[in-house]
């Protein structure tokens, strides 16, 4: 079992509408996790991180955390054709705690 | 502020030679990794150094090695290009190994023949 797994997609949204991207994790010691965009040709930039339970907020932005569950979701509203991009998920792990990233989810926002 | 710069953007190597990648950050940053990105893979961590004068394997570091050069600068280094190492490399840097925003640098593309 992979330690972070992401639906690789793709997943396309018509513009204006709520992108939900999903992330599970295997390790339970796992206390921050880690949300970051990718578009084609670019490096990955961080979205958002978050480290308790429940919803995290950042403008179009929700990261939710279930730890219990050891699920991470991000969530994208009023998509916009400028959110189409790449989104990995990542997490710490590992006997040195580095970060281990999922496969990325392809997200296209059809105008 | 340049944060991770990266050099080359670009290489072409033929089977069997050599090249060093190099990474550095202006951030004062503790910690700097390096990744590869292939296809449906996602990002596999190479090697990582926690601090300065300390470098470890990650996931995937057969055929490669580094050097953390000093706080700013971390190397890596493919003794004997093989087809199989054709990938994308990327340098990151972040404050501490743990629960730290990572900051990454452009990449660079390698292409082994």
């Amino acid at each position: 079992q992979k330690e972070v797994e992401q639906n690789s997609g793709p997943l396309s949204v018509p513009e204006g509408a709520i992108a939900s991207l999903n992330c599970t994790y295997s390790d339970r010691g796992s206390q921050s996790f880690f949300w970051y965009r990718q578009y084609s040709g670019k490096s990955p930039e961080l979205i958002m991180f978050i480290y308790s339970n429940g919803d995290k907020e950042d403008g179009r932005f929700t990261a939710q955390l279930n730890k219990a569950s050891q699920y991470v979701s991000l969530l994208i509203r009023d998509s916009q054709p400028s959110d189409s991009a790449t989104y990995l998920c990542a997490a710490p792990s590992g006997s040195a705690r580095q970060l281990t990233f999922g496969s990325g989810t392809q997200l296209t926002v059809l105008p | 502020n340049a944060g991770v710069t990266q050099t080359p953007k670009f290489q072409v190597l033929k089977t069997g030679q050599s090249m060093t990648l190099q990474c550095a950050q202006d951030m004062n940053h503790n910690s700097m990794y390096w990744y590869r990105q292939d296809p449906g893979m996602g990002l596999r961590l190479i090697y990582y150094s926690a601090s300065e004068g300390t470098t470890d394997k990650g996931e995937v570091p057969n055929g490669y090695n580094v050097s953390r050069l000093n706080k700013r600068e971390f190397s890596l280094r493919l003794e004997s290009a093989a087809p199989s190492q054709t990938s994308v490399y990327f340098c990151a840097s972040s404050g501490n190994m743990y629960q730290e925003t990572q900051y990454f640098g452009p990449g660079t593309r390698l292409l082994v023949l």
